[in-house]
This record gives C-alpha cells, structure tokens and sequence, in this order.
C-alpha cells in the first residue's frame, strides 16, 4: 500500500511566520505534489516535483516555495504566512509517467489544516 | 481546453438508497484517464478507481460501479445500498500526459440513517 505521511494534521501559525509543511512518500515515487484546497475553489496545483530537487511551478505558486533535497520527501514552505493561505493543503505522490502518454494514479495524504491568524 | 464537472453539488439519500454522482469532462486527446477519489471528513483523499480511455469496459466493486461512456463524455459513479459510511465528498479527475490533473468540484454525499 502506498503510504503518504505529513508532517502535522492541523496548524495555526501568525501572520509573517516562515511556516513548514512535511510530506514523507515510502512508495518510491518519482512524483510529488502540493495542493490546497478551499471551499469552492476545489483543489488547486502549487507546485510539483518531478526528481530530487527539480520543481515546476503549478497554478498558484505565488506566496510559496517548495524544497526536495530526498526522494521521499517534498516540503512545502510559506515564507511569510498570511491569511489568505488558511487552507487544507494536500501531498500527493505518484511513479513517473516513463510512457508516453501515460499518467500514473497519484496518491495523497492525510491533509495539513492550517489557519493562519 | 480539459474540464470536470460534476453538476451535483450536494446530494443527501437514506441509508439502503442507490446513488449516483455524474462526471462530465471535456478534452480534445485521444488518450487519457479518469478517476474517482472519495475525500471523507478526515480529510484524506483515497483513491477508488482509474480508467483509461481506451477502456470503456463499466467496473464493479462491491457496492459500488462505474459507468464510462466515451460518447457521452461522462464517467458516472453509482453506490447501490448505500451505507452511512460512504458519506463525504467525492471528486471525480481528468489526467493527461505533459498536464496537471484537473477535478472538478466535488459532490458532497449525506447518507444518513
């Protein structure tokens, strides 16, 4: 079974606060990635990864940095917390498309709630 | 351009009802693959089932079944008997090679007994 862990299930962090979220992969996947989600918006793309300390930016990178220094884990970084980043932020982490045209499952773990007061 | 929707925003039956959410998508390739994934109040979203577009064939799971129909774009998730367990919000997801995958909005499901 694939197993994605991150690193807290709730968090609540000021205004200006560098702030890190953790997620740990035991699958081997290539593929990792961070979305938040926010009522009516559904999940949005922040940024993804698809090697060791490659990124690509998805559709909401702004306010946000991401670091893969191992395969196995993907960090997601709020350099200066603000509000409008309260959200459920999900990891995700999937093989890598070796096929063309293929796209693997992705899969995803527990969610991070954060509020950002 | 690709796009989900699942036009159910919210939908509540009684327990031992059958149920089915709708998904709809749109995209000019020729391959790609679809999924359902159920996000219940834990918040985790859990994967249920993939398809590939070359795979009309409709899936059975249990209690649960998945009608894909290429002609009508759509790829349908039924849940017969349902159970209070089988509450929480349910997305459906576009994937194609070289793009991100696209969800539509979700249908949240209230069983109650």
């Amino acid at each position: 079974d694939v197993k994605v862990t991150q690193s807290s299930r709730y968090l609540v962090k000021r205004t200006g606060e560098k702030v890190f979220l953790e997620c740990v992969q035991d699958m081997d996947h290539e593929n990792m990635f961070w979305y938040r989600q926010d009522p009516g918006l559904g999940l949005r793309l922040i940024y993804f990864s698809y090697d060791v300390k490659m990124k690509e930016k998805g559709d909401i990178p702004e306010g946000y940095s991401v670091s893969r220094e191992k395969k196995e884990r993907f960090s997601l970084i709020l350099e200066s917390a603000s509000t409008n980043q309260t959200s459920m932020y999900l990891c995700a982490s999937s093989l890598h498309e070796w096929e063309k045209l293929k796209f693997e499952t992705q899969y995803f773990g527990p969610g991070t709630r954060l509020l950002v007061l | 351009a690709q796009k989900v929707t699942q036009a159910q925003t919210e939908i509540s039956v009684v327990e031992k009802e059958d149920v089915t959410l709708d998904c709809v998508y749109e995209t000019r390739d020729t391959t790609y693959y679809l999924f359902w994934y159920k996000q219940p109040p834990s918040g985790e979203l859990v994967f249920l089932i993939r398809r590939n577009s070359f795979d009309e064939q409709n899936e059975i799971s249990g209690r649960y079944s998945w009608n894909f129909q290429k002609s009508t774009s759509s790829f349908n998730f039924t849940i017969t008997a349902s159970q209070v367990v089988d509450s929480a919000v349910y997305f459906c997801a576009l994937g194609q090679a070289g793009t991100a995958l696209i969800f539509g909005k979700g249908t949240t499901l209230s069983v109650s007994s």
